[in-house]
């Protein structure tokens, strides 16, 4: 099993769309969890981290279910710049150094 | 934009040949680590460098090597080339302590092709 499962996708969806992915991790004591966004043929750049209380910026809204080792990440009323691969994002307690371990990422598509 | 670069940007090698890759971090990050990207994949982590000193490895093998230099830029070396060595080979600087946890700033990547 893969320390870090997310749906692939894609998701196509249209402008305005609310859309959710989410993220399964394996290690129970993962410690750290975030998403990280990467457009095509672009570096990952950090979208948000995520607590168990839940978080939002804006129209992104992030959450962890620690008891299920689930994450997720909620976008509302989706726009064209949204478009680009999601990175779930753990970091494993007993990693050695501050080590990301990323999912495959889920493709989102928003068109018009 | 993240003020982390790399070289070369893309290159070509063979089977067995040998690879440097290099990244010059964001000024004041003492952290760099390394990733590898496969088409269609994550990254994966392969090793972390604080103060030249390497303090973390992911599950590569040793001809998977790494420096980092006094001005924490840092070297990526891989020998004996294989075919699924091609990637995006993707440079990250982060501050060791004071900064958001989890944050990690990414250079562009050195896209590798091994024929």
């Amino acid at each position: 099993r893969k320390e870090v499962e997310q749906d692939p996708g894609p998701f196509n969806v249209p402008e305005g769309a609310t859309v959710a992915f989410n993220c399964t991790y394996s290690n129970s004591a993962s410690q750290s969890f975030f998403w990280y966004r990467q457009d095509c043929r672009k570096e990952p750049k950090l979208l948000m981290s995520v607590y168990s209380s839940g978080n939002e910026d804006g129209r992104f809204t992030a959450q962890l279910n620690r008891a299920s080792q689930y994450i997720s990440l909620l976008i509302r009323d989706s726009k064209l710049s949204d478009s680009a691969t999601y990175l779930c994002v753990v970091i494993p307690l007993n990693q050695a150094g501050t080590a990301l371990i990323f999912g495959k990422g889920t493709t989102l598509s928003v068109s018009s | 934009e993240t003020g982390v670069t790399q070289s070369p940007t893309h290159l070509i090698k063979t089977r067995g040949q040998q690879v440097t890759l290099r990244c010059s971090s964001q000024s004041g990050h003492n952290t760099v680590s390394w990733y590898q990207q496969a088409l269609g994949q994550g990254p994966q982590f392969i090793f972390q460098y604080y103060r030249e000193e390497e303090n973390g490895r992911g599950n590569f093998p040793p001809r998977f090597s790494g420096l980092q230099f006094p001005n924490y830029s840092s070297e990526l070396n891989v020998n004996a080339l294989e075919l699924d060595d091609s990637a995006l080979y993707l440079c990250a600087s982060s501050r060791g302590t004071g900064g958001r946890p989890g944050e990690l700033f990414f250079g562009e990547g050195s896209r590798l092709t091994v024929l």
